[in-house]
């Protein structure tokens, strides 16, 4: 079965700062992995994904992760956290083609930005 | 383009009762899933609805159900509705893609069940 470890609940970080929030997973078969964010009272936002190809992938906002097959990794990160980007983040695994579009998300870390 | 379209955005409902909420996809997409979000159990996957066939189903109890229009189009329903069914239900849609590729999935604003 497939799973997803976020192992940071929450993390204060300073405006300016650098930003790294752990993914761990476990899959059968060729991960499909996604980060997404969520602010209060909203959906989630796809921030970026990991199919194939470049480990290392660019997302909105300045974000980036880094897919690391040996450590089952698929840490988010950002070199300058702004305010605007305090709110919960959500990695998924998932999301084969032609199976099923089922995602099975981690429990969340949410950022909290001082200034 | 418009994105995953979710309505209400809110509602308040006594227990006993039956919701629907709806989605739109992204036009194109033929996929459509829900998911519900609580504090205590995080985001966890009701259903996926593809070419108006449940394609999959999460664990959740029978009072939990949905289909899906030719248009693709989705509702989903909760009957006989319980206090523990307060959450924010999740609509994401894909390009149901096939081959060795994955499927982007995005989501929408969700609705918000109140249940007293």
């Amino acid at each position: 079965a497939q799973s997803v470890t976020q192992p940071d609940i929450h993390i204060t970080v300073s405006e300016g700062a650098s930003l790294e929030l752990r993914c761990n997973y476990s899959y059968g078969a060729t991960p499909y992995l996604f980060w997404y964010v969520q602010s209060p009272g909203q959906g989630l936002q796809l921030l970026l994904k990991y199919f194939s190809g470049d480990t290392l992938v660019q997302g909105i906002k300045g974000f980036e992760a880094e897919f690391k097959r040996s450590q089952s990794s698929f840490n988010l990160r950002k070199p300058s956290v702004h305010w605007s980007d305090a709110a919960e983040y959500f990695c998924a695994v998932g999301g084969a083609a032609g199976t099923a579009s089922k995602l099975t998300f981690g429990t969340g870390t949410r950022l909290q930005v001082t200034l | 383009k418009a994105g995953v379209t979710q309505t209400p955005r809110y509602l308040i409902k006594t227990r006993g009762q039956q919701v629907t909420l709806s989605c739109s996809p992204i036009s194109g997409h033929r996929s459509v899933s829900w998911y519900q979000q609580t504090p205590g159990q995080g985001l966890q996957f009701l259903f996926e609805y593809f070419s108006e066939t449940q394609r999959n189903k999460g664990n959740f109890p029978g009072r939990f159900s949905g289909r899906q229009f030719s248009n693709s189009r989705s509702e989903m329903n909760v009957s006989t509705l319980e206090l523990g069914d307060s959450a924010l239900y999740l609509c994401a849609s894909s390009l149901a893609l096939t081959g060795n590729s994955g499927n982007t999935i995005y989501f929408g604003e969700g609705s918000w069940l109140t249940v007293v």
